[in-house]
């Protein structure tokens, strides 16, 4: 079956401060993953996305390399600011499931001044 | 630029009431979705549409029903709202399905059922 595990938070960290948060996952077929942000209040949005092995996706700082070999999504960002507090998500859509999305659980992370 | 659109945002109901959620796209967006959220779970799909006319089971269906109203409208149903329905519920939508079509979310709506 289809499932997504990343780490536990919640994290916090200081401004400035490297950050990784992992994430694997168990997929059948060729998944593509997906990192989304959750702000208080909101819903989720796409941070970003990999459809392929070796595809890096990067957005405002954010990166993330599809691992196929250790089926991995690592998220990483080299300097966190106190706007990136937020609950992210890693997510992977299975075409072999009709397209549906199965995200892990979310974690947390505040960053200090 | 509304986006996705939820409401309410809060409810509370008893055991055995019924309720509608409703969720309204502005986007032009074919496909549509139904999540929850639980602590310690993350997000499970409910039920999806993938063109208007159409309705599919997600992962976790029971105890709901869901009707795609028009292309902008996706409504969710409780007809007899149990405890382990308490929950926080997001809709989202997309321009299609796969990969390339990034989902939208609505904002939530948390409803506590006692």
């Amino acid at each position: 079956g289809n499932s997504v595990t990343q780490m536990e938070g919640p994290v916090t960290l200081s401004e400035e401060a490297f950050l990784t948060i992992n994430c694997t996952y168990t997929a059948t077929g060729y998944p593509s993953l997906f990192w989304y942000v959750q702000y208080p209040g909101e819903g989720l949005q796409l941070l970003l996305k990999a459809t392929k092995a070796d595809d890096k996706g990067s957005n405002k700082g954010f990166e993330a390399t599809y691992r196929k070999e250790t089926t991995s999504f690592h998220l990483e960002k080299g300097s966190v600011q106190v706007s990136d507090s937020a609950v992210y998500f890693c997510a992977l859509l299975s075409p072999n499931t009709g397209n549906q999305f199965y995200f892990g659980t979310g974690t947390s992370l505040t960053v200090i001044p | 630029n509304a986006g996705v659109t939820q409401t309410p945002k809060f409810q509370v109901l008893k055991t055995g009431q019924s309720m509608t959620l409703q969720c309204a796209q502005d986007m032009n967006h074919n496909s549509m979705y139904w999540y929850r959220q639980d602590p310690g779970m993350g997000l499970r799909l409910i039920y999806y549409s993938a063109s208007e006319g159409t309705t599919d089971k997600g992962e976790v269906p029971n105890g709901y029903n869901v009707s795609r109203l028009n292309k902008r409208e996706f409504s969710l149903r409780l007809e007899s709202a149990a405890p382990s329905q308490t929950s926080v519920y997001f809709c989202a939508s997309s321009v299609g399905q796969g990969p390339t079509y990034e989902q939208y979310f609505g904002p939530g709506t948390r409803l506590t059922v006692t």
